[in-house]
């Protein structure tokens, strides 16, 4: 079965600073791959995704995340952080052409 | 594009009572639209999927008689919660997939918090 994992379960890099948020896919086949912004008590926001084509891949809000299969992973990258970017993010593979399955989340803290 | 609404945003009710709630596509419409649940701090966990027009298709462990799902038109989904107790609080999202894109993405509700006392 499908499996996404995001070992950092909180970050916290300073308002400027550079940004990577780690996910790790376990899948048999080419994934489909989705990173979300969820704000508290907020539904969740598409950032960008993955389907095939152009590993690196841009997404809304100056992010972007590149596709490894050689590593499964899927990691996020914004090379200057705001502090509005403070949010819980989740990586998340879509397969058997419906479901998604998401990983626990990365909440990011934004220092001034 | 790409909206989806949750009806209600928040909802508290008495333990043994059922709460229906809504979730609908706003500008697309939507053959399929999906059923999470998140606990605090937790990720989220797919309840079912409904699909527009049939049976909606539970995930293992999810009660289809406490959360029942119908579908009637391709761009409303409900989910109520029935004879609701305290450990059913938490929040509820759902989401859809664009029909006329035939795409996999899909796109998520605001929630909706339930608290049973």
């Amino acid at each position: 079965a499908q499996s996404v994992t995001q070992p950092d379960i909180h970050i916290t890099v300073s308002e400027g600073a550079s940004l990577e948020l780690r996910c790790n896919y376990s899948y048999g086949a080419t994934p489909y791959l989705f990173w979300y912004v969820q704000s508290p008590g907020q539904g969740l926001q598409l950032l960008l995704k993955y389907f095939s084509g152009d590993t690196l891949v841009q997404g809304i809000k100056g992010f972007e995340a590149e596709f490894k299969r050689s590593q499964s992973s899927f990691n996020l990258r914004k090379p200057s952080v705001h502090w509005s970017d403070a949010a819980e993010y989740f990586c998340a593979v879509g397969a058997n052409g419906n479901k998604l399955v998401f990983g626990a989340g990365t909440i990011l803290r934004v220092k001034s | 594009g790409a909206v989806v609404s949750q009806h209600p945003s928040r909802v508290i009710c008495k333990s043994g009572t059922s709460v229906k709630i809504e979730c609908r596509s706003l500008d697309f419409q939507a053959t399929t639209m999906f059923w999470y649940r998140q606990f605090p701090k937790q990720s989220l966990m797919l309840m079912a999927t409904s699909n527009e027009g049939s049976k909606a298709t539970y995930e293992q462990g999810v009660e289809k008689d406490k959360f029942l799902i119908n579908h009637a038109s391709l761009t409303l989904s409900t989910l109520t919660v029935t004879s609701a107790h305290p450990e059913d609080s938490s929040f509820y999202i759902c989401s859809a997939r664009d029909l006329a894109l035939a795409s996999e993405t899909q796109y998520f509700g605001p929630g909706t918090r339930l608290l049973v006392l």
